[in-house]
């Protein structure tokens, strides 16, 4: 197994330009989400989905989109990226995001300018 | 709002030694709890986890004690290697609801 994989590993945006950070797992977890890491602060939940074709929100949603079409495949879109998104994000799946461990991929570190 | 938090941003302890690293949190409806480790560079990784209807859970090494009274979460590691450095965090979930709150984390440096 793979495990989680993202791509790109790192990525420089300028302002306003739009781009899409790949997620996939080959472990057929239900449950994908995506989180954002910014120095010095925990991990905060962006998106998640709880199976294909379903998704919501977490604690920072604004700013970018996401979409479950397929079980491996949870990628985030970022519409017209600000120097705000600036930060490593990271994509986790699991069984369940209770009693079940989560994997995380490697992360994607973005910069934008 | 409702948050976990940690009482000890850095912690730095001898090889060998044991290391005992805290979480408080505020949430008395928060039920489920996870430790995570982060090395340098990569993606968190699950040390250990424990329901609210627990005390104590233990793991190689590790042993999670959570006191619901007080509301704190500590994560102790027996004789401390210098593999275990790095950021370890505390997340916790609600129920059924789906999103884990994390903490800002404590740098564990073990010195040889």
């Amino acid at each position: 197994n793979a495990g989680v994989t993202q791509t790109p590993k790192f990525q420089v945006l300028k302002t306003g330009q739009s781009m899409t950070l790949q997620c996939a797992q080959d472990m057929n977890h239900e449950y994908m989400s995506w989180y954002r890491q910014d120095p010095g602060m925990g991990l905060r939940l962006i998106h998640y989905s709880v199976g294909a074709g379903i998704t919501d929100q977490g604690e920072v949603p604004n700013g970018y989109n996401v979409s479950r079409s397929t079980t491996e495949d949870f990628p985030l879109r970022l519409l017209s990226a600000a120097p705000s998104q600036t930060s490593v994000y990271f994509c986790a799946s699991s069984y369940s995001p209770v009693g079940y461990e989560q994997y995380f991929g490697p992360g994607t570190r973005l910069t934008v300018t | 709002g409702e948050s976990v938090g940690l009482h000890l941003p850095t912690l730095s302890v001898q090889e060998g030694d044991n290391s005992i690293i805290n979480c408080a949190y505020s949430n008395s409806a928060s039920d489920y709890f996870i430790w995570y480790k982060q090395e340098s560079g990569k993606g968190p990784q699950f040390i250990i986890d424990i329901r609210s209807n627990m005390d104590k859970r233990q793991g190689q090494r590790v042993t999670v004690l959570l006191n619901k009274t007080v509301k704190h979460l500590s994560l102790q590691i027996a004789a401390t290697q210098p593999g275990d450095s790095a950021v370890y965090f505390c997340a916790e979930n609600i129920g059924s609801n789906y999103k884990l709150t994390f903490g800002k984390g404590t740098l564990l440096t073990v010195n040889p």
